[in-house]
């Protein structure tokens, strides 16, 4: 599945706390990202990156961070979770900003 | 920024029949859009893609119409199979990022 993992696979925490979330790509595709799914909305676009060190944030970034300082990893913090931060947190990687994307496995966290 | 309305929100059909999923884009300058099909629990999978100079792509029983002057898309999946049953999505790409629908959830009744 286009080489692409993420970890950890699922996350309980509580509020309050910080927790980053890691995604990996064997693939050496420029852009990465990070999406949440939500019964209700879709896939929304927390942050993207284009390149090492090169972020911008998307549709709903309000209280997460992320960090590339390679290429193949891209890693999405939540510094301190909230309960409405519970989600099913999807990375993606691709080779242009409007070419395929593929979702790696998905990362379902829990906030109590 | 763009914004893409899905619809149907459900849909089912029998085995056999066909399946049809709109959408429709506000952004005027999108110019991919890609169909995703997600099974419970998995992780979404592209099926198929459209760009902005092509009106139509198909691929077995999968095809994809693209109205660029509507701005509407829709996904066609013909002889639908029980295995079709899925929540399906589509998006549209302005340059930088997708944009997503809400997603259609199809159920295919043997």
């Amino acid at each position: 599945d286009a080489g692409i993992t993420q970890s950890p696979r699922h996350k309980v925490t509580e509020t309050g706390t910080p927790v980053t979330l890691r995604c990996h790509q064997t693939e050496n595709h420029r852009y990465m990202y990070w999406y949440r799914q939500d019964p209700g909305h879709g896939l929304r676009l927390i942050h993207y990156s284009y390149g090492v060190k090169d972020t911008d944030k998307g549709e709903v970034s309000d209280g997460y961070s992320v960090s590339r300082s390679k290429t193949e990893d891209f890693l999405l913090t939540l510094e301190s979770a909230t309960s409405s931060q519970t989600s099913v947190y999807f990375c993606a990687i691709s080779t242009g900003s409007d070419n395929e994307q593929f979702f790696g496995p998905g990362t379902r966290l829990t906030v109590l | 920024g763009e914004n893409v309305e899905q619809h149907p929100s459900t849909l089912s059909v029998q085995e056999g029949d066909s399946a049809v999923i709109k959408c429709t884009y506000s952004d005027s300058a999108s110019n991919y859009f890609p169909w995703y099909k997600q099974e419970l629990g998995k992780r979404p999978q592209l099926i198929i893609d459209i760009r902005s100079n092509v009106g139509e792509k198909k691929d077995q029983r999968i095809a994809v119409t693209l109205n660029k002057t509507a701005k509407h898309f829709s996904l066609h999946i013909t002889e639908t199979q029980p295995e079709d049953s899925a929540v399906y999505f589509c998006a549209a790409s302005n340059g930088y990022a997708l944009n997503f629908g809400k997603g259609t959830s199809l159920l295919v009744t043997p």
